[in-house]
């Protein structure tokens, strides 16, 4: 079976582009997660959807951040404009329930440089 | 601001000892706790999760909840360089049900 899927696995971009990372969530799976982790900041929960649906948006840093889910299988995290700081790995995972207390599975992550 | 607190380590244990990691929380609340482990390069893959006081054992893992002492440990039996990563805990508060990561402890096995 497929695990969650992520594109691309590496991006490097320069500062003022726009970015955008996208997941495919393991089927029948009906929360998705997006994540980033630093060394400095550890893993931080950005974003997470249950049946599609933007459910807790609280850890977005600012407004540059944003997030969609257009379907079951199918979700962008788009960040414009990039900026140095935004470099990071980001990760997404879905998870079988419709909430936190289901185990999540990671996809292999996109490593974003933003120089 | 609610916290998980790990220590960072790196823990260093000989191969076939016992391995104990341990993860501390602020939410009395709390009820759900997950220890997932990553290494390094990849993605965290879950170990683990406890949701009630005591042990649970899973192979040669065993997770512990203390909920009066507000910690949680992961014990690793019969430890093996491939147990070697990090070992992050996360905790489903109570009060505003959020997810909150600890930072991970790095353990490092020894032939």
């Amino acid at each position: 079976d497929a695990g969650v899927i992520q594109s691309p696995r590496h991006e490097v971009t320069e500062m003022g582009q726009e970015v955008t990372l996208r997941c495919k969530p393991i089927s029948g799976h009906n929360s998705l997660f997006w994540y980033r982790q630093t060394m400095m900041r550890g893993l931080e929960l950005l974003i997470y959807f249950n049946n599609n649906v933007p459910i807790d948006d609280s850890g977005m840093p600012e407004d540059r951040f944003s997030a969609k889910m257009p379907n079951a299988s199918f979700s962008t995290l788009k960040i414009q404009p990039s900026e140095p700081r935004d470099s990071a790995v980001y990760f997404c995972a879905s998870s079988p329930g419709t909430g936190l207390i289901y185990e999540q599975y990671f996809g292999p992550g996109t490593r974003l440089t933003v120089t | 601001q609610k916290e998980v607190e790990q220590n960072s380590g790196p823990l260093s244990v000989p191969e076939g000892a016992i391995a104990s990691l341990n993860c501390t929380y602020s939410d009395r609340g709390s009820q759900s706790f997950f220890w997932y482990r990553q290494y390094s390069g990849k993605s965290p893959e879950l170990i683990m999760f406890i949701y009630s006081n005591g042990d649970k054992e899973d192979g040669r893992f065993t997770a512990q909840l203390n909920k009066a002492s507000q910690y949680v440990s992961l014990l690793i039996r019969d430890s093996q360089p491939s147990d070697s990563a990090t070992y992050l805990c996360a905790v489903i508060e109570d009060s505003n049900y959020q997810l909150i990561w600890g930072a991970g402890t790095k353990l490092i096995i020894k032939p």
